[in-house]
Parts: structure tokens; sequence; C-alpha cells
């Protein structure tokens, strides 16, 4: 079983739709990362964050840290929104960092 | 967007020649770091830095060795590459965020392909 589980791997949604992708992860973390991987390769941070909820325009990502699970909402889709998103978590074992990914979850969004 | 350049961008390599991927960053962060990407796995740490000379191996560091001779170049060598190191090579750049971790920026990548 992976240490980061991303939940769906593959979505398709119409233009406008509310997507939400969730990461579910078992080893003891101190933040949790979601990323963008575009089409043409190129990744990109979105978010960095221990507890609580985030946003950035149409972009939402909560953590709960008692269940393990962290969610990326997006609201109003575009197709400019078609990637794949990452999520990472960075477990701290005796001082030191381990940074570990999910696999992605690649989001197709229609126009 | 942070200052992080990879070079080369594409290289195809024959078996058994070395290899050379350069990462370049003009933000001086302290911390550098090379990921390789497969499909299905994710991105997985092949090295990092975390000071000029100061280097640690990570999850998938066999056949791969590093140098940092200057805070802004970190190279990643293939000694002899093989076919299984065909990949997406990815160079991050951190530095440290007090209390929740390191918030990474990553390099655009080079793709690799070893026949």
């Amino acid at each position: 079983k992976n240490e980061v589980e991303q939940s769906p791997q593959n979505l398709t949604a119409q233009e406008g739709e509310f997507i939400t992708i969730n990461c579910s992860y078992s080893v003891g973390i101190s933040a949790l990362h979601w990323l963008q991987q575009h089409p043409g390769g190129g990744i990109v941070s979105l978010f960095m964050l221990s507890s609580g909820k985030k946003k950035h325009g149409r972009l939402i990502a909560t953590i709960n840290i008692q269940e393990k699970h962290s969610s990326l909402h997006i609201t109003a889709s575009h197709p400019r929104d078609s990637a794949v998103y990452i999520c990472a978590v960075w477990e701290r074992i005796s001082g030191t960092y381990k940074y570990i990914f999910g696999t992605g979850t690649r989001l197709k969004v229609l126009a | 967007d942070a200052g992080i350049t990879q070079s080369p961008r594409h290289k195809v390599t024959e078996t058994g020649t070395p290899v050379t991927l350069r990462c370049h960053q003009t933000e001086n962060h302290r911390y550098m770091y090379w990921y390789r990407q497969d499909p299905g796995h994710g991105l997985r740490l092949i090295h990092y830095s975390y000071g000029v000379k100061d280097t640690d191996k990570g999850e998938v560091s066999d056949g791969y060795s590093v140098s940092r001779s200057k805070t802004e170049d970190f190279l990643l060598t293939l000694e002899s590459a093989t076919s299984s190191q065909t990949s997406v090579y990815f160079c991050a750049i951190s530095d440290y965020m007090t209390g929740i971790g390191f918030e990474q920026y990553f390099g655009p990548g080079t793709r690799l392909t070893v026949t």
C-alpha cells in the first residue's frame, strides 16, 4: 500500500463543474503539499498546509490531520484546469524530513 | 516563477555512456533536489543537497551521483546509463520554512532516453 494515495486516478468533468480530488496518507506528517503538473510537464506549487483550509482563487485545499486526509476542490472548473494534481506529504522522522509523493490525479475539463 | 533552469531539456544517449544533467538556480536557496518521474510511480527522490558540498541519498540513488560545488548549481551524473534510467528528471529547490516544512519549486524537467 502506498503511503500517499490519491483518488480518483483519472477524472473528466464538464466546464463549470465543482471538482474534488482526495489525498489520504498513512504516515505522520508535518505538512501536506498540493502541486499541479501542466500537460507540458511543468510542476507548480499550489498549496502547502498543515491544518485547516486555504483558498486561492477558485482553488480550495482542506486538511484533516486526525483523519489523515486532504481534499483539493476546484470551483467553476475550466478547460485550463486540465492537469495532473499531485499530493505530497512531509514526514518528519528523527529530525529529518522525507517527502513522499502520490501518483497524481489526471483531470480533464471539457468545454 | 522561481529561477530554476535545467540543461539539457532533452537528451538521447546510448547504454553505457556517461550523462550529466545540470540544474541552475538564481534564488540562492540552500536546498536542491533531483527527482525522477516515471508512469505509475510519481516523483521519487534521487539525491538532494543541503549546502555546497553537502549531499545525501534519496530512495532511488543507485546508479546516480551528484555534486554541488556552488550554491547555484547541482549536477546529476549517470556514470554508465542504462535503459532503466530512461525517465523525466526534475530538479527542485527550497529554503527552510519554519514549522511546517519546505515548499519546493520545480525546474522544467529533462527528458532522458537511454537506447
